[in-house]
Protein backbone atom coordinates (compact mmCIF):
# COMPACT_ATOMS: atom_id res chain seq x y z
CA UNK A 1 0.00 0.00 0.00
CA UNK A 2 0.94 3.58 -0.29
CA UNK A 3 3.59 4.73 2.51
CA UNK A 4 4.51 7.94 3.80
CA UNK A 5 7.19 9.30 5.59
CA UNK A 6 7.84 11.64 7.93
CA UNK A 7 11.74 13.28 9.02
CA UNK A 8 12.31 13.86 12.01
CA UNK A 9 10.33 11.59 13.94
CA UNK A 10 11.19 13.90 16.77
CA UNK A 11 13.10 17.14 17.67
CA UNK A 12 13.62 19.58 20.31
CA UNK A 13 14.93 23.33 19.84
CA UNK A 14 15.49 25.86 21.85
CA UNK A 15 13.11 28.84 21.41
CA UNK A 16 13.63 31.04 18.69
CA UNK A 17 15.49 28.82 16.16
CA UNK A 18 13.24 27.45 12.94
CA UNK A 19 12.28 23.33 12.41
CA UNK A 20 11.92 22.20 9.41
CA UNK A 21 9.78 18.76 8.83
CA UNK A 22 9.38 16.76 5.96
CA UNK A 23 6.66 14.59 4.27
CA UNK A 24 7.26 12.71 1.18
CA UNK A 25 5.11 10.31 -0.44
CA UNK A 26 7.10 7.11 -1.20
CA UNK A 27 5.24 5.21 -3.82
CA UNK A 28 2.74 7.72 -5.31
CA UNK A 29 2.78 11.19 -6.44
CA UNK A 30 0.74 13.56 -4.70
CA UNK A 31 -0.31 16.95 -5.78
CA UNK A 32 -1.74 17.67 -2.59
CA UNK A 33 -0.93 16.94 1.05
CA UNK A 34 -2.48 17.99 4.41
CA UNK A 35 -0.74 19.36 7.30
CA UNK A 36 -2.13 18.66 10.95
CA UNK A 37 -1.44 19.52 14.47
CA UNK A 38 -2.95 17.47 17.15
CA UNK A 39 -2.84 18.41 21.13
CA UNK A 40 -2.73 15.71 23.68
CA UNK A 41 -5.60 13.77 23.64
CA UNK A 42 -7.24 15.89 21.08
CA UNK A 43 -8.37 15.53 17.26
CA UNK A 44 -6.15 16.85 14.24
CA UNK A 45 -6.33 20.76 13.51
CA UNK A 46 -6.18 20.53 9.88
CA UNK A 47 -3.60 23.37 9.40
CA UNK A 48 -3.01 24.10 5.40
CA UNK A 49 -3.34 22.20 2.52
CA UNK A 50 0.25 22.09 0.55
CA UNK A 51 -0.06 22.18 -3.08
CA UNK A 52 2.63 20.87 -5.80
CA UNK A 53 3.54 23.85 -7.58
CA UNK A 54 1.53 26.97 -6.33
CA UNK A 55 1.21 28.09 -2.81
CA UNK A 56 -0.43 26.63 0.59
CA UNK A 57 -3.85 26.85 1.41
CA UNK A 58 -4.05 27.64 5.60
CA UNK A 59 -6.70 27.29 7.69
CA UNK A 60 -8.51 30.03 9.00
CA UNK A 61 -6.36 31.43 12.67
CA UNK A 62 -3.11 29.36 11.52
CA UNK A 63 -0.10 31.86 10.52
CA UNK A 64 1.45 31.41 7.30
CA UNK A 65 4.07 33.43 7.67
CA UNK A 66 5.27 30.89 10.87
CA UNK A 67 4.27 28.10 9.72
CA UNK A 68 6.00 27.79 6.17
CA UNK A 69 4.82 25.49 3.65
CA UNK A 70 7.07 24.55 0.68
CA UNK A 71 5.67 21.75 -1.77
CA UNK A 72 8.81 21.53 -3.82
CA UNK A 73 8.15 18.05 -6.38
CA UNK A 74 5.25 15.57 -6.49
CA UNK A 75 6.69 13.94 -3.40
CA UNK A 76 8.19 16.32 -1.32
CA UNK A 77 6.48 18.55 1.09
CA UNK A 78 8.16 20.27 3.90
CA UNK A 79 7.03 22.34 7.32
CA UNK A 80 8.77 24.83 8.64
CA UNK A 81 7.79 26.25 11.95
CA UNK A 82 10.01 29.48 12.28
CA UNK A 83 10.64 31.20 15.51
CA UNK A 84 9.62 28.54 17.51
CA UNK A 85 8.66 28.83 20.55
CA UNK A 86 7.04 26.74 23.62
CA UNK A 87 3.44 27.17 22.64
CA UNK A 88 4.39 25.45 19.39
CA UNK A 89 4.94 21.95 21.08
CA UNK A 90 2.82 19.65 19.32
CA UNK A 91 2.26 16.69 17.31
CA UNK A 92 2.66 17.52 13.67
CA UNK A 93 0.98 15.10 11.34
CA UNK A 94 1.13 14.95 7.24
CA UNK A 95 -1.25 13.14 5.16
CA UNK A 96 -1.73 12.45 1.28
CA UNK A 97 -4.75 11.78 -0.09
CA UNK A 98 -5.57 8.64 -2.36
CA UNK A 99 -6.98 10.45 -5.57
CA UNK A 100 -8.87 8.03 -7.13
CA UNK A 101 -11.89 6.23 -5.74
CA UNK A 102 -12.68 7.00 -2.07
CA UNK A 103 -10.35 9.89 -0.86
CA UNK A 104 -8.68 7.75 1.69
CA UNK A 105 -5.88 9.70 3.51
CA UNK A 106 -2.66 8.43 4.26
CA UNK A 107 -0.82 9.10 6.92
CA UNK A 108 2.75 10.02 7.87
CA UNK A 109 3.87 8.70 11.57
CA UNK A 110 4.04 12.04 12.99
CA UNK A 111 6.91 14.32 14.29
CA UNK A 112 7.01 14.94 18.03
CA UNK A 113 7.96 19.05 18.52
CA UNK A 114 9.36 20.26 21.90
CA UNK A 115 10.01 23.90 21.85
CA UNK A 116 11.91 24.23 25.19
CA UNK B 1 -20.71 22.61 6.40
CA UNK B 2 -19.67 19.10 6.77
CA UNK B 3 -19.18 17.29 10.19
CA UNK B 4 -18.21 14.15 11.63
CA UNK B 5 -19.90 13.55 15.48
CA UNK B 6 -18.24 10.67 17.31
CA UNK B 7 -19.45 9.83 21.00
CA UNK B 8 -17.00 11.18 23.79
CA UNK B 9 -14.33 8.59 25.43
CA UNK B 10 -12.62 7.18 27.17
CA UNK B 11 -14.38 3.75 26.29
CA UNK B 12 -13.31 1.20 28.40
CA UNK B 13 -13.78 -2.71 27.95
CA UNK B 14 -12.67 -5.94 29.30
CA UNK B 15 -10.74 -8.36 26.69
CA UNK B 16 -13.54 -10.16 24.62
CA UNK B 17 -15.83 -7.66 25.51
CA UNK B 18 -18.28 -6.17 22.25
CA UNK B 19 -17.55 -2.84 21.28
CA UNK B 20 -19.03 0.23 19.46
CA UNK B 21 -18.45 3.43 18.84
CA UNK B 22 -20.79 5.63 17.52
CA UNK B 23 -20.48 7.93 14.51
CA UNK B 24 -23.10 10.41 12.42
CA UNK B 25 -22.19 12.44 9.93
CA UNK B 26 -23.44 15.75 8.31
CA UNK B 27 -22.68 16.46 4.65
CA UNK B 28 -23.62 17.29 1.04
CA UNK B 29 -23.66 15.20 -1.29
CA UNK B 30 -22.10 11.16 -1.13
CA UNK B 31 -19.30 11.28 1.00
CA UNK B 32 -17.17 8.58 1.03
CA UNK B 33 -16.51 7.27 5.25
CA UNK B 34 -13.60 6.51 7.38
CA UNK B 35 -12.21 4.95 9.97
CA UNK B 36 -8.83 5.82 11.14
CA UNK B 37 -7.18 4.15 14.21
CA UNK B 38 -3.99 5.93 16.11
CA UNK B 39 -1.83 4.02 18.14
CA UNK B 40 0.10 5.89 20.71
CA UNK B 41 2.98 8.12 19.74
CA UNK B 42 2.02 6.97 16.22
CA UNK B 43 0.60 8.47 13.15
CA UNK B 44 -3.05 7.57 12.17
CA UNK B 45 -3.79 3.94 10.16
CA UNK B 46 -7.09 3.41 7.57
CA UNK B 47 -8.66 0.84 9.60
CA UNK B 48 -11.98 0.51 6.85
CA UNK B 49 -13.86 2.53 4.66
CA UNK B 50 -17.47 2.56 2.87
CA UNK B 51 -17.81 4.69 -0.28
CA UNK B 52 -21.48 4.41 -1.09
CA UNK B 53 -24.50 3.66 0.98
CA UNK B 54 -25.19 0.28 3.16
CA UNK B 55 -21.17 -0.87 1.74
CA UNK B 56 -20.24 -2.60 4.92
CA UNK B 57 -16.29 -2.10 5.48
CA UNK B 58 -14.40 -4.56 7.65
CA UNK B 59 -10.79 -5.20 8.75
CA UNK B 60 -9.10 -7.02 11.56
CA UNK B 61 -12.30 -7.71 12.94
CA UNK B 62 -13.89 -4.30 13.12
CA UNK B 63 -16.83 -3.72 11.26
CA UNK B 64 -18.68 -0.41 10.08
CA UNK B 65 -22.01 -0.01 7.57
CA UNK B 66 -22.57 2.96 5.90
CA UNK B 67 -26.13 3.78 6.80
CA UNK B 68 -27.30 7.09 4.71
CA UNK B 69 -30.94 6.97 6.14
CA UNK B 70 -29.38 7.30 9.75
CA UNK B 71 -26.73 9.03 8.67
CA UNK B 72 -23.81 6.96 10.88
CA UNK B 73 -21.17 4.94 10.29
CA UNK B 74 -20.99 3.14 13.65
CA UNK B 75 -17.73 0.79 14.19
CA UNK B 76 -18.40 -2.27 16.13
CA UNK B 77 -15.84 -5.57 16.89
CA UNK B 78 -17.33 -8.45 18.77
CA UNK B 79 -14.16 -9.56 21.15
CA UNK B 80 -12.22 -6.82 21.71
CA UNK B 81 -8.22 -7.34 22.23
CA UNK B 82 -5.83 -5.44 25.28
CA UNK B 83 -3.90 -4.35 21.65
CA UNK B 84 -6.97 -2.47 20.10
CA UNK B 85 -6.30 0.38 22.58
CA UNK B 86 -5.85 3.32 20.32
CA UNK B 87 -7.78 6.62 20.07
CA UNK B 88 -10.10 5.58 16.70
CA UNK B 89 -11.38 8.58 14.23
CA UNK B 90 -14.34 8.37 12.09
CA UNK B 91 -13.84 10.68 8.75
CA UNK B 92 -15.72 11.87 5.50
CA UNK B 93 -14.30 12.96 2.49
CA UNK B 94 -15.84 13.38 -0.59
CA UNK B 95 -14.36 13.45 -4.40
CA UNK B 96 -14.95 16.09 -7.43
CA UNK B 97 -11.40 17.63 -6.44
CA UNK B 98 -11.76 17.98 -2.97
CA UNK B 99 -9.63 15.95 -1.14
CA UNK B 100 -9.77 17.59 2.42
CA UNK B 101 -11.31 14.95 5.02
CA UNK B 102 -13.44 15.88 7.97
CA UNK B 103 -12.64 14.38 11.44
CA UNK B 104 -14.21 13.70 14.10
CA UNK B 105 -12.69 14.20 17.78
CA UNK B 106 -11.93 10.47 18.23
CA UNK B 107 -12.47 8.05 20.66
CA UNK B 108 -9.92 6.58 22.82
CA UNK B 109 -10.35 2.89 23.73
CA UNK B 110 -8.75 1.16 26.72
CA UNK B 111 -9.07 -2.65 26.55
CA UNK B 112 -7.99 -4.29 29.94
CA UNK B 113 -6.99 -8.01 30.40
Amino acid sequence: GAVVSQHPSRVICKSGTSVKIECRSLDFQATTMFWYRQFPKQSLMLMATSNEGSKATYEQGVEKDKFLINHASLTLSTLTVTSAHPEDSSFYICSAPRQSGGNEQFFGPGTRLTVL
Amino acid sequence: GDSVTQMEGPVTLSEEAFLTINCTYTATGYPSLFWYVQYPGEGLQLLLKATKADDKGSNKGFEATYRKETTSFHLEKGSVQVSDSAVYFCALSKGGGSYIPTFGRGTSLIVHP
